[in-house]
């Protein structure tokens, strides 16, 4: 157990309709991190959190997406207007206090986009 | 230079045997080397990682080899095991700020 939970793990859509995914840290840590993972490749940083504060986003993340982290708990990563090559694994991973190199992956929520 | 890149891209292996994988990296500023293990459906999960002020670090079975020079590192799983069976990625970040860059990963096979 990682101590991240993601929800929905599956998720099937049409294209153009918004969806939505949850991450839960087991606690309250500093950082956390969204990440995504297509098929037969390793996962790309999207963006990540101090707190409640957003310090980085890829450029990856286009303006159909959007990241959110309110009272530094839980964080929700939204995609407006899904299309066909948003089909992904979306990871989302927390840091540990004192070694923020090391991430602790959620076991990911599988995004189908019709 | 934000690559990593990672080979093989599938490697079998006999039960007992030694795996080898590689990464190499371009940019000199990355200070953190993990390696991270991964089985279908699930998350990647931290194998073991290194810093560049060491050249080799072993935990158990696993052992990376750093090679600052040359700019590449390897993991190598001793006696492997059927159970070793996943996908392994490399990866490299700077600063530690978690921001990763992966390598493509590697699919291990090992043959009972």
């Amino acid at each position: 157990d990682t101590g991240v939970s993601q929800n929905p793990r599956h998720k099937i859509t049409k294209r153009g309709q918004n969806v939505t995914f949850r991450c839960d840290p087991i606690s309250e840590h500093n950082r956390l991190y969204w990440y995504r993972q297509t098929l037969g490749q390793g996962p790309e940083f999207l963006t990540y959190f101090q707190n409640e504060a957003q310090l980085e986003k890829s450029r990856l993340l286009s303006d159909r997406f959007s990241a959110e982290r309110p009272k530094g708990s839980f964080s929700t990563l939204e995609i407006q207007r899904t299309e066909q090559g948003d089909s992904a694994m979306y990871l989302c991973a927390r840091g540990t206090s004192g070694r923020p190199g090391e991430l602790f992956f959620g076991e990911g929520s599988r995004l189908t986009v019709l | 230079q934000q690559q990593v890149k990672q080979s093989p891209q599938s490697l079998i292996v006999q039960k007992g045997g030694i795996s080898i994988i590689n990464c190499a990296y371009e940019n000199t500023a990355f200070d953190y080397f993990p390696w991270y293990q991964q089985f279908p459906g699930k998350g990647p999960a931290l194998l073991i990682a290194i810093r560049p002020d060491v050249s080799e670090k072993k935990e158990g079975r696993f052992t990376i080899s750093f090679n600052k020079s040359a700019k590449q590192f390897s993991l190598h799983i001793m006696d492997s095991q059927p159970g070793d069976s996943a996908t392994y990625f490399c990866a490299a970040e700077r600063n530690q700020g978690g921001k990763l860059i992966f390598g493509q990963g590697t699919e291990l096979s090992v043959k009972p």
